[in-house]
């Protein structure tokens, strides 16, 4: 079976890291560009960053960039989100997603971030 | 950022047909047939039940069906059921800065 699971999620303080980890496995893991999406309490789905097969090229939205950074090992079909500098507004379901074609075709069931004080 | 603009809400009743909008730019809709829909549960992860404007994956139900028609895409359910009740998303790829971008949603209500 095709799954993405994410892990790390959690409470911490305004100004806190956080390092959210996917881990991938029934599908060859190494083909295929990997997103993270974030959807806040109550709220629409963003997209927040993606990394590429071979990790050559990143983006990300622009309330995150500089503050985030995203990292694949394909040796170990996983993908990282290290998230720096957390605000309140970072507050979210954290979802990691495959893409295909330029959609997401297969979406893990997310990790909770909560910044909070 | 901006991002698409889909209707807070449609309604339908069993049986019928209700379509969504998703109405972006140049940039994004208008450029690229890079559109997808995804439906949502509530507490649940999305599903893409769209992809590159009108191809349906693998195990999506043939009552979903999608179009483009300039910086406009639209989401048609036919034969509305009452399991189709949730939440449906569109995304499109984007020339801009952020190369993703989503509507915000559209909640749909089978009455």
């Amino acid at each position: 079976e095709m799954q993405l699971v994410e892990s790390g999620g959690g409470l911490v303080q305004p100004g806190g890291s956080l390092r959210l980890s996917c881990a991938a496995s029934g599908f060859p893991f190494i083909n295929y560009w990997i997103h993270w999406v974030r959807q806040a309490p109550g709220k629409g789905l963003e997209w927040v960053a993606i990394i590429k097969r071979d990790a050559s090229e990143t983006y990300f939205v622009d309330s995150v960039e500089g503050r985030f950074t995203i990292s694949r090992d394909n040796a170990k079909n996983s993908v990282s989100l290290q998230m720096n500098s957390l605000r309140a507004d970072d507050t979210a379901v954290y979802y990691c997603a495959r893409d295909w074609q330029y959609a997401f075709n297969l979406w893990g069931r997310g990790t909770m971030v909560t910044v909070s004080s | 950022q901006s991002g698409l603009t889909q209707p807070a809400s449609v309604s339908g009743s069993p049986g019928q047909s209700i379509t969504i909008s998703c109405t972006g730019t140049s940039s994004d809709i208008g450029a690229y047939n890079f559109v997808s829909w995804y439906q949502q549960y509530p507490g649940k992860a999305p599903k893409v039940m769209i992809s590159e404007v009108r191809n349906r994956p693998s195990g999506v139900s043939d009552r979903f069906s999608g179009s483009k028609s300039g910086n406009t895409a639209s989401l048609t359910i036919s034969g509305l059921q009452p399991e189709d009740e949730a939440d449906y998303y569109c995304s499109s790829y984007t020339s801009t800065r952020t190369p993703w971008v989503f509507g915000g949603g559209t909640k749909l209500t089978v009455l």
